[in-house]
């Protein structure tokens, strides 16, 4: 089925670790977005990407790099994980008319210990 | 700067209608969103509507705009359990890039 494709869906790591969680999407969307979800602070952006090969800052992007090398894919990488990064992270895709909103994925669950 | 503003918990009666209500800021917002998150799973579009709307009806679901108040709300008319869920309000951000803000989410509780 077409849709976005979150790797992993859950990890452990421990403070100072680092990892990259993929993003993929198979509908040919030039948007691509990750957010992070905490209890009673909704979804908030942390880098987005509006096509192969730029990135841009969001509203929370200290403490997380991003990589857009082809279209399909979307990298957020945590090069020294740190105890606030545990949550719920949540990449999305959208094409350039925005009716239909954003495709987003299941999520990939982080605890930073 | 942009914020979307939505309660936190709503409780109903299996049956009844559900209004959720949600404030944004944005008046230059092209479409408003409606999604739904069942646990454990993303975020799911519900529906959606344009600014030039003040009304939309799907099925169990109405969605009302009042531009001058910023102000959306979603009925759902005979609440299910199966509608128990959190819904996040979104308004498009007019910066560019189709940015999506989203509120902290509403948790509807259904019972019986």
């Amino acid at each position: 089925n077409a849709g976005v494709t979150q790797t992993p869906k859950f990890r452990v790591l421990k403070t100072g670790q680092s990892m990259t969680l993929l993003c993929a999407q198979d509908m040919n969307h030039e948007y691509m977005y990750w957010y992070r979800q905490d209890p009673g602070m909704g979804l908030r952006l942390i880098h987005y990407s509006v096509g192969e090969g730029t990135t841009a800052k969001g509203e929370v992007p200290d403490g997380y790099n991003v990589s857009r090398l082809k279209k399909q894919n979307f990298l957020l990488g945590l090069e020294s994980a740190a105890p606030s990064q545990t949550s719920v992270y949540f990449c999305a895709s959208g094409g350039v008319t925005t009716n239909y909103g954003y495709t987003f994925g299941s999520g990939t669950r982080l605890t930073v210990v | 700067g942009e914020d979307v503003e939505q309660s936190l918990f709503l409780s109903v009666r299996e049956g009844d209608s559900s209004v959720i209500n949600c404030t944004y800021t944005d008046s230059s917002s092209t479409y408003l969103y409606w999604y739904k998150q069942e646990p454990g799973a993303g975020l799911q579009l519900l529906t959606y509507i344009f600014s030039n709307m003040d009304m939309k009806q799907d099925q169990r679901l109405t969605v009302l705009l009042n531009k001058k108040d910023k102000h959306l709300s979603l009925r759902i008319a005979d609440t299910q359990t199966g509608d128990s869920a959190i819904y996040f309000c979104a308004e498009i951000f007019s910066g560019g890039y189709n940015k999506l803000i989203f509120g902290a989410g509403t948790r509807l509780a259904v019972h019986p």
